[in-house]
């Protein structure tokens, strides 16, 4: 069974920084988009960012992008989402996904548990 | 860029067929792929339809997806309806710019 485990999440200060990682099993992780959807509390998903199977591809929400940066790194099955100059409305849980292909924009079949990130002085 | 819109909430009996809807604000809903998450209370969301109307593996075919151009929306009909089956209930498509869009969801509740 596809295992997502995300980390990284935690209390930071507005204008902070965070890295989330997480740590995919039970499948050729090399072969499949990955993507990032996060929720806020008590609010509908909301779509973050994403990135093909070998990495060269990315795409970001407009409300994230110049301040995220996703990556992959194929050899140690882990997707990454570097959080910069975090500001209150990027507090909520998120999720990392698996899609189905190997193109970022695929849609997603297996997703993790969630990181909880709180942006917050 | 368009907007997905959703009933805030519906409610159904068990054992009945229910259908949620997703339009889109503009553009052609055909143009691109729609998906349907379902998110059960304190879980993540779920696959259960892709690609319009595609199911994962383990989706039982109570739950079907379909595109209907002429009113612009996308539907997901739940036949044989289960306790189990009260979810938020999201859908997803793509605009030009390989951005995914989702819908704010739908309530459904199984009474």
């Amino acid at each position: 069974e596809v295992r997502l485990v995300e980390s990284g999440g935690g209390l930071v200060q507005p204008g902070g920084s965070l890295r989330l990682s997480c740590a995919a099993s039970e499948f050729t992780f090399s072969s499949y988009a990955m993507g990032w959807v996060r929720q806020a509390p008590g609010r509908g998903l909301e779509w973050v960012s994403c990135i093909s199977a070998g990495g060269t591809s990315t795409y970001y929400a407009d409300s994230v992008k110049g301040r995220f940066i996703i990556s992959r790194d194929n050899s140690k099955n882990t997707l990454f989402l570097q959080m910069n100059s975090l500001r209150a409305e990027d507090t909520a849980l998120y999720y990392c996904a698996k899609g189905i292909r190997r193109y970022a924009q695929t849609p997603l079949d297996y997703w993790g548990q969630g990181t909880l990130v709180t942006v917050s002085s | 860029n368009f907007m997905l819109t959703q009933p805030h909430s519906v409610s159904e009996s068990p054992g009945k067929t229910i259908t949620l809807s997703c339009t889109r604000s503009s553009g052609n809903i055909a143009n691109n792929y729609v998906q349907w998450y379902q998110q059960r209370p304190g879980s993540s969301p779920t696959t259960v339809i892709y690609e319009d109307n595609e199911r994962p593996a383990g989706v039982p075919d109570r739950f079907s997806g379909s595109i209907d151009s002429s009113s612009n929306s996308a539907s997901l009909t739940i036949s044989g309806l289960r306790t189990e089956d009260e979810a938020d209930y999201y859908c997803q498509s793509y605009d030009t710019a390989n951005h995914a869009v989702f819908g704010g969801g739908t309530k459904l509740t199984v009474l």
